[in-house]
């Protein structure tokens, strides 16, 4: 079936550190590609999306690129802030039908970022 | 804004107990989701819903059943709590334009 693996984390970083965050999938046919953010006691924010390749998806600084050659959808941001400590997990969709489309999440990344 | 509302923010149930984890989403979405968050596994999919009544296992559906009687309320039901139930559980509900998440429910089984 279709999967996603994410970098373990937890990572951490110091304030205006470049981040990467590394997504990798396994998926038949084109899966839209997604990250979302889960700041503490708060459930998931989309951050950012792709829906064919090479297509990036951006906000908030950060970008990440629909790669369908490696199958990757790395997390980028070239200078971190303190607030953007929380939990970041990569995911695709995937379904034949447009109602029943599900998402596929990645084991999720903490990233903890230090003034 | 889409809301989705997860009636609980923390539970403690004890082990043979018939749970309840409601959800409501105000937006007439088709779409909702179950889904139990755990370290170092990320999201995984439990049940899911794609019209009022109609139901759908997902990757983990076991020890648990769902109800869908209106369009706006998703029920998550845990049949006999056991302790490998405690986790984080989130609601989604989904759009054409995406998902939207509850804040989640962490349960607690002893």
């Amino acid at each position: 079936g279709n999967s996603v693996t994410q970098m373990e984390g937890p990572v951490t970083l110091s304030e205006e550190a470049f981040l990467t965050i590394n997504c990798t999938y396994t998926a038949t046919g084109y899966p839209s590609l997604f990250w979302y953010v889960q700041y503490p006691g708060e459930g998931l924010q989309l951050l950012l999306k792709a829906t064919k390749a090479d297509d990036k998806g951006s906000n908030k600084g950060f970008e990440a690129t629909y790669r369908k050659e490696t199958t990757s959808f790395h997390l980028e941001k070239g200078s971190v802030q303190v607030s953007d400590s929380a939990v970041y997990f990569c995911a695709l969709s995937e379904g034949r039908i447009q109602g029943a489309q599900k998402l596929v999440f990645g084991q999720g990344t903490r990233l903890t970022i230090n003034p | 804004d889409v809301k989705v509302t997860q009636s609980s923010r923390y539970l403690v149930k004890r082990t043979g107990e018939k749970v309840f984890l409601e959800c409501v989403q105000d937006m007439d979405h088709e779409n909702m989701f179950w889904y139990r968050q755990d370290p170092g596994l990320g999201l995984r999919l439990i049940y899911f819903s794609y019209d009022v009544k109609m139901k759908e296992k997902g990757d983990i559906p076991e020890g648990y059943s769902v109800s869908r009687e209106k369009k706006e309320r998703f029920s998550l039901i845990l049949e006999s709590a056991s302790t490998n139930q405690t986790s984080m559980y989130l609601c989604a509900s989904r759009a054409n334009y995406g998902y939207t998440f509850g804040s989640g429910t962490r349960l607690t089984v002893v």
